[in-house]
């Protein structure tokens, strides 16, 4: 089966900074990749996903960055709000559609 | 266009009762899955619907929890009994097909005393 490791449970950056949330996954077969906002009383929101055939995507002031060769995906967040401030999920897919999620990092964003 | 909505919100229950939780995915949105967090813990997968049918229950817990969907529409998860280890938070999902975005409910916080 699939599991998937954070590297940290919670990171601190100050307002304008750039954040890099990072996540592991086990199994080379995964070809889905999500990355999840939570906030506080809410669902997980979706903020970006990438596909297997993929290395990077961009959306709006965040990229997601697959490396397949380590099992490694990343969140980086460029030029971090308080608005960000969030339990951020990476979850991973494979043939079976049902997705693994990583157990979240806090995002904290200091004004 | 409406979210997915979950009801209810929270529920406080005896153990050995029973709790009905119910979602509505968007609409038409086919596929629809059920994930939950217990405290501490990561979201884990319980199942997945395709319209009226499940495509995948490996990651119900036991004979304890059924999940049904009549017509494709909204779903209900009961659990029968519940035991103090079902509190957590269980959330709904829902995407147009299996490999687009899936959204999510804001989850129904399930207490088991």
């Amino acid at each position: 089966g699939e599991s998937v490791g954070l590297h940290l449970p919670t990171l601190s950056v100050q307002e304008g900074d750039n954040s890099i949330i990072n996540c592991a996954y086990s199994n080379s077969a995964s070809d889905y990749f999500i990355w999840y906002k939570q906030e506080s009383g809410k669902g997980p929101q979706f903020i970006i996903d990438i596909r297997s055939n993929m290395d990077k995507r961009q959306g709006q002031r965040v990229t997601v960055l697959l490396n397949k060769t380590v099992k490694h995906l990343s969140l980086q967040i460029a030029a971090t709000q308080p608005g960000d401030s969030a339990v951020y999920f990476c979850a991973v897919g494979g043939s079976n559609y049902k997705l693994t999620f990583g157990k979240g990092t806090l995002l904290t964003v200091n004004p | 266009e409406a979210g997915v909505t979950q009801f209810p919100s929270h529920s406080v229950i005896e153990k050995g009762q029973t709790v009905t939780l119910r979602c509505d995915p968007i609409s038409g949105h086919d596929n629809l899955y059920w994930y939950r967090r217990v405290m501490g813990k990561e979201i884990k997968f319980l199942l997945h619907f395709v319209k009226e049918s499940k495509q995948d229950e490996s990651g119900m817990p036991n004979n304890r929890f059924l999940a049904e969907r009549t017509g494709g529409t909204y779903s209900t998860l009961k659990v029968q009994p519940a035991e103090l280890e079902d509190s957590g938070v269980y959330f709904c999902a829902s995407s147009h097909t299996p490999w687009t975005e899936a959204f999510f409910g804001q989850g129904t916080r399930l207490t088991v005393v």
